[in-house]
């Protein structure tokens, strides 16, 4: 079992729906998480990162994490075409220069 | 502002040659990771270096190896590649300690025929 879970998709939706992202980890020792958005050949960009259960807003992008349940999300709202992308959502734990273990992206596509 | 530089964007070796990857971080970043990412896979951690050290090992084969030199710029080693090795392979960097994420480059593309 890979230690985060992430749903291929493709996930399609009309544009200005919510949009909901979901991860599953199965490392308890991870504590801080994130989410990054990867549009074709580039690089990923970090969008958002979470330390404890709770949400973390920035503007359209909500973060959410339930360490109970080890389950994290990523909701965005008023979707836009522009938004299309693969989102990958990563964990990471322990002290000093760790490395991230990434899901495998969910391929996301906003109708216009 | 400055972002993750890497070089070169895209790179071509034959089977069995050498390659060198290089990746200048956000000045003033002290960590550097190493990912690769395969056709339609997830980004597989390689290597990271804090402070000039390694600090952390994924999945790195043996016939890789990286560095992290005196100006915090991190070079990745690749030795007899294989067509396996053909992949994106990203450089990412974060001033470590101060839980801002990390910062992506644009990759390298390597393709080994």
């Amino acid at each position: 079992q890979k230690e985060v879970e992430q749903d291929p998709g493709p996930l399609s939706v009309p544009e200005g729906a919510i949009v909901s992202l979901n991860c599953t980890y199965s490392n308890s020792a991870f504590q801080y998480f994130m989410w990054y958005r990867q549009y074709s050949r580039k690089g990923p960009e970090l969008l958002m990162y979470t330390y404890s259960s709770g949400n973390k807003e920035d503007g359209r992008f909500t973060a959410q994490v339930d360490k109970s349940s080890k389950y994290i999300s990523l909701f965005i709202r008023d979707s836009q075409p522009s938004d299309s992308a693969t989102y990958l959502c990563a964990g990471g734990g322990g002290g000093g220069a760790d490395g991230l273990t990434f899901g495998k992206g969910t391929h996301l596509i906003i109708q216009p | 502002a400055a972002g993750v530089i890497q070089s070169p964007r895209h790179l071509i070796k034959e089977k069995r040659e050498t390659a060198t990857l290089k990746c200048y971080p956000i000045p003033r970043h002290d960590t550097v990771y190493w990912y690769q990412q395969g056709p339609g896979q997830d980004p597989q951690f390689l290597i990271s270096f804090y402070e000039k050290m390694q600090s952390d090992k994924g999945s790195i084969p043996d016939r890789f190896s990286a560095q992290q030199f005196s100006d915090y710029h991190s070079e990745l080693n690749m030795s007899s590649l294989e067509l396996g090795d053909s992949a994106l392979y990203f450089c990412a960097s974060s001033l470590e300690g101060t839980g801002h994420g990390y910062t992506f480059g644009s990759g390298t593309r390597l393709t080994v025929v």
